[in-house]
């Protein structure tokens, strides 16, 4: 069976500070994979996608950027906090061809102070 | 994408079953219907889909109208741990490259009663 991994589940960074948070896939080869965000008491939002090993898709512009070194590791980034980058930031994955059917891993809640 | 309209929130009594309304109007023939659930603090979860015949899993079952304008999600024996967030997405295809996103509105916050 599939599952999804993201660490570190909570993390509390100040303003001007890096980030970098990973999610990895076990039990299938070439997901497409997904990172999302939620602040509090609102919707989740796409950040990024890939389809593939290098290929990166951007929904939003801002000050985080998304890398995939391996089939199965999505790891989200930024050189420098924000407040208003404080959230819910959650990694799914999905089969190649059936995108709407997402599996979400456990989400890491960020606080930026 | 479509769009959709849920409820605010509804309440339900453990044990009966939970109907989940969605309108999706302006839902085109391509379109699916999905549903997903997230409990507090968790990340959502997939339940069911479906085209234009109804669908069921051992989660939940899917009753989309024959006009294909809205469709109800039924949890046919609802428990606490049912207490969540559900989401009516409506989506272009099982594949279409170029257009990955899933777009999750407010949702409805279901809550199961003791």
């Amino acid at each position: 069976s599939q599952t999804i991994h993201q660490w570190p589940a909570t993390l509390v960074q100040p303003v001007g500070s890096p980030l970098s948070l990973e999610c990895t896939v076990e039990g299938t080869s070439n997901p497409n994979l997904y990172w999302y965000r939620q602040a509090a008491g609102r919707g989740l939002q796409l950040l990024f996608y890939s389809v593939g090993i290098g290929q990166i898709s951007s929904e939003v512009p801002q000050n985080l950027s998304a890398s995939r070194p391996q089939d199965r590791q999505f790891i989200l980034s930024s050189k420098k906090l924000l407040l208003s980058d404080s959230g819910f930031y959650l990694c799914a994955w999905s089969l190649s061809g059936r995108e709407g059917t997402q599996y979400f891993g456990p989400g890491t809640r960020l606080t930026v102070l | 994408d479509a769009k959709t309209t849920q409820p605010t929130s509804m309440d339900c009594a453990e044990g009966r079953a939970a109907n989940l309304p969605c309108n999706h109007s302006t839902i085109s023939g391509n379109e699916y219907v999905y549903w997903y659930r997230q409990i507090h603090s968790q990340g959502p979860q997939y339940i069911i889909h479906g085209l234009k015949n109804n669908e069921t899993n051992e989660m939940a079952s899917l009753i989309i109208t024959e006009d294909r304008k809205s469709s109800t999600l039924i949890l046919p024996h609802a428990t606490l741990r049912d207490t969540a967030v559900y989401y009516c997405i409506v989506r272009v295809g099982l594949s279409n490259f170029g257009n990955e996103k899933l777009t999750f509105g407010t949702g409805t916050r279901l809550t199961i009663i003791p």
